[in-house]
C-alpha cells in the first residue's frame, strides 16, 4: 500500500529534550516536506526537500532541523523543543514538481512540549 | 503576509444543502489551485484541483469555480452529506517554480447536519 508513515503518532516531552519525528514514504517520491498545523493558522510549511541531500526552509523553520540522506526518509529534528512547538505535525511527499503536484500526507504526529 | 485567504472559518449546512467555501489569493504567479479534505485524526488528502486556464471543474458533487481576474476560487459541495463533514483547505502553488510548494489557506471546518 502506497503511504507516508510517521512515528511516533503522539509524543509528550519536556522543554529542551531533543527529539526526532521520523517520516518515510514508499512511493519513490523525490519531494518531501514537513508542515505544522495549528488552530486558526492552517498548515504552514517548515522545511522541504527536493531530493537526497537537498533541503530548504519553508515558512516557519526556526527551531527545526531536517536531513535527507535517503530518498524514502525525511526526519524532523527538534534540538531543543519549546512549548511554542506544541503542534500537530504532518509529513508529505509528492512525485514531481510542476503542475498537478499532488502531495500525499502522513497521519500526523501530535507533539506536546511541557 | 497571508497569500491565500479562506472563508468562512466554519460552516454548518443541512443535509442536502450546498456548501460553499471561498478563497482569494494575491500572488498572480500562482497557477495551480488544489483543495484538500481532512477528516479528524487523519492527514489532508487531495480532493480536487484546477488550473487557471479553465473557469470550472466538476468531480461528482464537488465543483471548483475559478475567477482569474478577481483572483478568487471557490469550492461548492452539492447535496452535502454528513460524511462530507471535515476540514477543507484551499491551496495555491506555482507550477513552474521547480518545486510546487503549496501555500494553504487557514481551513474551513464543515459540519453537515443530518
Amino acid at each position: 500500500e502506497a503511504q507516508v508513515t510517521q512515528n511516533p503518532r503522539y509524543l509528550i516531552t519536556v522543554t529542551g529534550k531533543k527529539l526526532t519525528v521520523t517520516c518515510s514514504q514508499n512511493m519513490n517520491h523525490e519531494y518531501m516536506s514537513w508542515y505544522r498545523q495549528d488552530p486558526g493558522l492552517g498548515l504552514r510549511q517548515i522545511y522541504y526537500s527536493m531530493n537526497v541531500e537537498v533541503t530548504d526552509k519553508g515558512d516557519v523553520p526556526e527551531g527545526y532541523k531536517v536531513s535527507r540522506k535517503e530518498k524514502r526518509n525525511f526526519p524532523l529534528i527538534l534540538e531543543s523543543p519549546s512549548p511554542n512547538q506544541t503542534s500537530l505535525y504532518f509529513c508529505a511527499s509528492s512525485q514531481r514538481s510542476g503542475f498537478d503536484n499532488e502531495q500525499f500526507f502522513g497521519p500526523g504526529t501530535r507533539l506536546t512540549v511541557l | 503576509q497571508q497569500q491565500v485567504k479562506q472563508s468562512p472559518q466554519s460552516l454548518i449546512v443541512q443535509k442536502g444543502g450546498i456548501s460553499i467555501i471561498n478563497c482569494a489569493y494575491e500572488n498572480t504567479a500562482f497557477d495551480y489551485f488544489p483543495w484538500y479534505q481532512q477528516f479528524p485524526g487523519k492527514g489532508p488528502a487531495l480532493l480536487i484541483a484546477i488550473r487557471p486556464d479553465v473557469s470550472e471543474k466538476k468531480e461528482g458533487r464537488f465543483t471548483i469555480s475559478f475567477n482569474k481576474s478577481a483572483k478568487q476560487f471557490s469550492l461548492h459541495i452539492m447535496d452535502s452529506q454528513p460524511g462530507d463533514s471535515a476540514t477543507y483547505f484551499c491551496a495555491a502553488s506555482r507550477g513552474n517554480s521547480g518545486y510546487s510548494t503549496l501555500t494553504f489557506g487557514k481551513g474551513t471546518m464543515l459540519l453537515v447536519s443530518p
